[in-house]
């Protein structure tokens, strides 16, 4: 299995912040990686795909890069929406995730 | 609008089976893969397997291989996913999700809880 290491765990930041979360790979998974929302008693929600793509519908202050190995997804300028748990996902492989990141206001 | 409904969730003995469905509207069903992913409660999330479009494919995370059946019936825009020996440890809520590279739609998820 390719292991997902997320980081950090947990992230406090103020609105308006710029936020960064990383993931790194266990091996090269060649930019198979998509990132995900959760928020408190809701299904996650797909927000990049293929390391860096946009998934329809998601805000542009949310962006997502990297390559081989090393993966991260930036919020730019906070919003109180965003609150909530964020997952990496490798799927170069059978799909493996992050541990998550909980996301709160400061 | 592309939905997904899980349902046939609830409390189950240790060692006994149960049967999950995911009701898929909004979208031409035939042609995805789909999946099913949990998360046991405060926990992660756990991929469980996948079934690609006419079921001659069926993919699992090796530790629930031989405990969890995946199928599909495309006439009925259904998804299921028969889980048997369930233990405390699978105890969680079980998504359904389409998908599209990654897991483009997620179903609202349905909460199983294994307990006597």
């Amino acid at each position: 299995d390719i292991q997902m290491t997320q980081s950090p765990a947990s992230l406090s930041a103020s609105l308006g912040e710029t936020v960064t979360i990383e993931c790194r790979a266990s091996e090269d998974i060649y930019n198979g990686l998509a990132w995900y929302q959760q928020k408190p008693g809701k299904s996650p929600q797909l927000l990049i795909y293929n390391a860096n793509s946009l998934h329809t519908g998601v805000p542009s202050r949310f962006s997502g890069s990297g390559s081989g190995t090393q993966y991260s997804l930036k919020i730019n300028s906070l919003q109180s929406e965003d609150v909530a748990s964020y997952f990496c996902q490798q799927y170069y492989n059978y799909p493996t995730f992050g541990g998550g990141t909980k996301l709160e206001l400061k | 609008e592309v939905k997904l409904v899980e349902s046939g969730g609830g409390l189950v003995q240790p060692g006994r089976s149960l049967k999950l469905s995911c009701a898929a509207s909004g979208f031409s069903f035939n042609d995805y893969w789909m999946g099913w992913v949990r998360q046991a409660p405060g926990k992660g999330l756990e991929w469980i397997g996948e079934i690609n479009q006419d079921s001659s494919t069926i993919n699992y995370t090796p530790s629930l291989k031989d405990k969890f059946t995946i199928s599909r019936d495309n006439a009925q825009n259904t998804l299921y996913l028969q889980m048997s020996k369930l233990g405390s440890e699978d105890t969680a809520i079980y998504y359904c999700a389409r998908e599209r590279v990654s897991f483009d739609y997620w179903g609202q998820g349905v909460m199983v809880t294994v307990s006597s």
